[in-house]
């Protein structure tokens, strides 16, 4: 069956240190999406892309960065981790119609101590 | 810019009782609107959306929605709560328009909505 992997599930970082994150879908969408979850604000778009080699900024971008080499990955990169980027990280796939819904990674909980 | 938002954080409802969970949405065009569920420790599932046609939408585990253009709001219920439904609870929407750089909309989340339904 198709699905959407995020690897790892939990990991913590000092501040400071460069983390990427791992999403992987074999769905075959185009659009990938990162998103974090902090108690009080939802689900926050990180940033997203509509397909390979492109690349768009969500709400709350700074200090984080994405590549899509590929259909099938998009790893999210905090450059210097900091504290205030402790959180649940979910990453979503969606085909190309603007209607359809998105597909959900099981999350990582990232802590930056 | 489009917006969503679910103006209670925590609904409480004894099981067997109908349920509601409100969500109203602000977008410069026409919506598509889509309900998620998430258990603990997992990610989100899809529940249901509302493309186009019949204002009333039925999805999974016996969920519906009713979109309402006038009063802008997409409200989850169910006809009689079960305990497994426990859940934390979001409303999304995307604008139809295309986006003036070209692609589609991004969707934008609400807060998310704790139901408690108790035994």
């Amino acid at each position: 069956d198709a699905e959407i992997t995020q690897s790892p599930r939990h990991k913590i970082t000092e501040t400071g240190r460069q983390v990427t994150l791992a999403c992987h879908q074999t769905w075959n969408h185009n659009n990938m999406f990162w998103y974090r979850q902090d108690l009080g604000h939802g689900l926050r778009l990180i940033h997203y892309s509509y397909g390979v080699q492109d690349t768009n900024k969500g709400e709350v971008s700074d200090g984080y960065s994405v590549s899509r080499s590929n259909t099938e990955d998009l790893p999210l990169t905090l450059e210097s981790a900091a504290s205030s980027q402790t959180s649940v990280y979910f990453c979503a796939s969606a085909p190309g119609q603007g209607g359809t819904e998105a597909f959900f990674g099981q999350g990582t909980r990232l802590t930056v101590v | 810019a489009q917006s969503v938002a679910q103006p209670e954080d925590q609904v409480n409802v004894a099981e067997g009782n109908p349920l509601t969970v409100k969500c109203t949405y602000s977008v410069s065009g026409n919506p598509y609107l889509f309900w998620y569920v998430q258990y603990p420790n997992r990610g989100l599932q899809f529940l249901l959306k509302y493309i186009t046609g019949d204002n009333l939408v039925k999805g999974s585990y016996g969920f519906e929605a009713e979109f309402n253009k006038s009063q802008t709001s997409f409200h989850l219920k169910k006809p009689s709560a079960l305990v497994s439904d426990s859940a934390l609870y979001f409303c999304a929407v995307r604008d139809i328009a295309p986006r003036s750089s070209g692609g589609y909309q991004k969707v934008t989340f609400g807060t998310g909505t704790k139901l408690q339904v108790i035994p």
